[in-house]
């Protein structure tokens, strides 16, 4: 079966890091291009991170330079490593795949996980 | 970066009737090459994941009823579902895809 799942989230306390998973299976997550999109608690959808099949990197501006998106291809597995949390990174975080279309990855989503929660909370 | 707009935040529609949510980008989404608007719709219910029901503006994602339909070119757009169903209760995100991604604010859809 075609799927994403997502785990790590927890508590933590600002200024703390946290890295996040998405395992994938029935697919290969080296030959894709995946995206992290979060929704804090009652609210809409942010983009926050791209990892293209080819290792280029994308970060939204609210997360540049504390979060890092990373792959590993033996384990067919998306990480999201978070640096100085803050209180507005509080939110359920999602893994999504890019919709293919021969022979262009698109960014919109075809395929999610159920998300794994994160807050930052002291 | 392309601002996404959604109208309204929610509304309530009776069963059987017409549901109609717009949405406006800040900018135009329609890429001049190809003659395609680089936008999505997403249907969410509560505590799962959105499910892609629209790309292109206008294609439904395999599977989705035909019940729901996307409209518009180049700076607004339309999800209209044709005869409410109770399943259909849920929130509704578009999304831009023509520069990065950005999302709409959401409109939730209520049963009257």
């Amino acid at each position: 079966e075609v799927q994403l799942v997502e785990s790590g989230g927890g508590l933590v306390q600002p200024g703390g890091s946290l890295r996040v998973s998405c395992a994938a299976s029935g697919f290969a997550a080296r030959s894709s291009d995946m995206s992290w999109v979060r929704q804090a608690p009652g609210k809409g959808l942010e983009w926050v991170s791209t990892i293209y099949s080819d290792g280029r990197t994308f970060y939204a501006d609210s997360v540049k330079g504390r979060f890092t998106i990373s792959r590993d291809n033996s384990r067919n597995t998306l990480y999201l490593q978070m640096h100085s949390l803050r209180a507005e990174d509080t939110a359920l975080y999602f893994c999504a795949r890019h919709y293919y279309e021969s022979p262009v990855f698109y960014w919109y989503f075809g395929l999610w996980g159920r998300g794994t929660l994160v807050t930052v909370s002291s | 970066d392309i601002v996404v707009t959604q109208s309204p935040d929610s509304l309530a529609v009776s069963l059987g009737e017409r549901a109609t949510i717009s949405c406006k980008s800040s900018q135009s989404v329609l890429y001049s090459s190809n003659n395609k608007n680089y936008l999505a719709w997403y249907q969410q219910k509560p505590g799962q994941p959105p499910k892609l029901l629209i790309y292109w503006a206008s294609t439904r994602e395999s599977g989705v009823p035909d019940r729901f339909s996307g409209s518009g070119s180049g700076t607004d757009f339309t999800l209209t579902i044709s005869s409410l169903q109770a399943e259909d209760e849920a929130l509704y995100f578009c999304q831009q895809y023509y520069s990065s991604c950005s999302f709409g604010q959401g409109t939730k859809l209520e049963i009257k």
